[in-house]
């Protein structure tokens, strides 16, 4: 069972839409992540936030926007993509940021990109 | 910069039959540790090693880190249908984990 919960579980947009990717945790880890995965290939790292703040931008295009409301929640905000972003978009969390603690993942985001 | 590969891409075996993944990181890591991801699911921690040479067990699964901390195994005895799946190493570093390339195991009754 997942600790981490992502919403949506699916999700179709076109290139001018405006969408925005959730995901919880409740285990008071203090970090938290944005990997993409595409098929056949492992998890890829976009972004890291510690205590809320963005520490890790893996020089990921503008057009996608990450965002951490609270120590709990963690958005991926998406605008004008192109359809070889359509991937599998995983958040984990990890009681603190670096590669020493386990990452737990949600269940993922399928996004396609039409 | 840092790399993280894993050999064979792919193993298929009969079920019963034994399987081994190797991992091997360009740098030294500070630990590994191994996630297992279900088709059509996600990445779920199996485990961590920290110390070089480590040997840790798991019922029938079987790790090990390497001691110069730059490779690690995971070695299946008896795999059973409930294995399959995409086994990827995920070295340490600094601030973030460095994921391998992964093995797809897949197992046949």
């Amino acid at each position: 069972d997942t600790e981490v919960t992502q919403t949506p579980k699916h999700l179709v947009m076109g290139m001018t839409n405006k969408k925005s990717l959730k995901c919880e945790q409740h285990m008071g880890h203090r970090a938290m992540y944005w990997y993409k995965q595409k098929a056949k290939k492992p998890p890829e790292l976009m972004f890291v936030y510690s205590y809320e703040k963005l520490s890790i931008n893996e020089s990921v295009p503008s057009r996608f926007s990450p965002e951490c409301p609270n120590s709990s929640l963690l958005n991926l905000h998406l605008h004008a993509l192109q359809p070889e972003d359509s991937a599998l978009y995983l958040c984990a969390s990890s009681q603190e940021r670096g590669g020493q603690f386990k990452a737990f993942f949600g269940q993922g985001t399928r996004l396609t990109v039409v | 910069g840092q790399q993280v590969m894993q050999i064979p891409q792919y193993q298929h075996v009969q079920e019963g039959e034994d399987f081994t993944t190797y991992c091997n990181s360009s740098t030294t890591l500070s630990n590994i540790q191994w996630y297992k991801q279900r088709p059509g699911g996600h990445p779920v921690f199996l485990i961590q090693l920290v110390k070089s040479g480590e040997v840790k067990k798991q019922k029938r699964l079987t790790f090990q880190f390497g001691e110069a901390k730059k490779n690690s195994s995971l070695h299946i005895t008896a795999t059973q249908t409930t294995d399959v799946g995409t086994y990827f190493c995920a070295g340490g570093a600094t601030n973030k984990l460095i994921f391998g390339t992964g093995t797809l195991l897949a197992v046949q009754p």
